[in-house]
C-alpha cells in the first residue's frame, strides 16, 4: 500500500519569501512522486515529478523538489514566492511495482501575502 | 486541442435523478481514472480503467457505474443522486509510469 502525508493544510508566506511545502510518502516499492498545483476552479497541473535518476528535480514556475529516500520525503520548494503562486498544492505517489493507483495527499493551500 | 476533456463542466440536478459525465482523452493513454474532490479539496480515487478493463474500484456506492467504450473514453453514470454526491469530479489519464493528465473537472451540485 502507498500513501502520502502533507504536513500543513495551510501555509502562508510573504511575497519574495521561501516557499516550503512538505510531503512524506509511504510505499512498499520504489515510488514515483509528483507535485500538482490546482488554481481556483481549475483542474490539476503537473509541477514536477520524480521517477528515477537525479533526486533533485526542477519543475515549472521556479519550483523544485528533492527526493530523500532516507527521510521518505519529497518536499517542494521555491526560493521566492510570487502572488501568482497562491493555489492548492498536492503531492502524489504511485508505486512502481505494478498497479495504477495514483494516491494524493490531502493538499496544502498556499497563501502569498504582500 | 484539449488533452483530457470532460463534459459538462457544471451540472445542477435534483435528488433522485440520474446523470452522466463524459470524459475523452486524445493522448493515446491506456489508463483512465475518475477522482472525486470534496469541499475540503480532498482527492479520492473512484475508478481506474486500463485498456477498457476495470482495475481499480474503490469503495464507491454501486449507484456509480463507470463505462469505457474504448481506450479514449471513460464515462461516469450516477443513479439516484444524493446530496452527498455534490463534489467536483475529475477525469484523468496516463500511460506507463508517466504523470497523469487531468481534465478541468465537472462540478456536480445536487439540490
Amino acid at each position: 500500500a502507498q500513501s502520502v502525508t502533507q504536513l500543513g493544510s495551510h501555509v502562508s508566506v510573504s511575497e519574495g519569501a521561501l516557499v516550503l511545502l512538505r510531503c512524506n510518502y509511504s510505499s512498499s516499492v520504489p515510488p514515483y512522486l509528483f507535485w500538482y498545483v490546482q488554481y481556483p476552479n481549475q483542474g490539476l497541473q503537473l509541477l514536477l515529478k520524480y521517477t528515477t535518476g537525479a533526486t533533485l528535480v526542477k519543475g515549472i514556475n521556479g519550483f523544485e523538489a528533492e527526493f530523500k529516500k532516507s527521510e521518505t520525503s519529497f518536499h517542494l520548494t521555491k526560493p521566492s514566492a510570487h502572488m501568482s503562486d497562491a493555489a492548492e498544492y498536492f503531492c502524489a505517489v504511485i508505486g512502481t511495482g505494478g498497479g495504477n493507483k495514483l494516491t494524493f495527499g490531502t493538499g496544502t493551500q498556499l497563501k502569498v501575502e504582500l | 486541442d484539449t488533452a483530457v476533456s470532460q463534459t459538462p463542466k457544471y451540472l445542477v440536478t435534483q435528488m433522485g435523478n440520474d446523470k452522466s459525465i463524459k470524459c475523452e482523452q486524445n493522448l493515446g493513454h491506456d489508463t483512465m481514472y475518475w477522482y472525486k474532490q470534496d469541499s475540503k479539496k480532498f482527492l479520492k480515487i473512484m475508478f481506474s480503467y486500463n485498456n477498457k478493463e476495470l482495475i481499480i474500484n474503490e469503495t464507491v456506492p454501486n449507484r456509480f457505474s463507470p463505462k469505457s467504450p474504448d481506450k479514449a473514453h471513460l464515462n461516469l453514470h450516477i443513479n439516484s443522486l444524493e446530496l452527498g454526491d455534490s463534489a467536483v469530479y475529475f477525469c484523468a489519464s496516463r500511460i506507463g509510469n508517466t504523470e497523469a493528465f487531468f481534465g478541468q473537472g465537472t462540478r456536480l451540485t445536487v439540490v
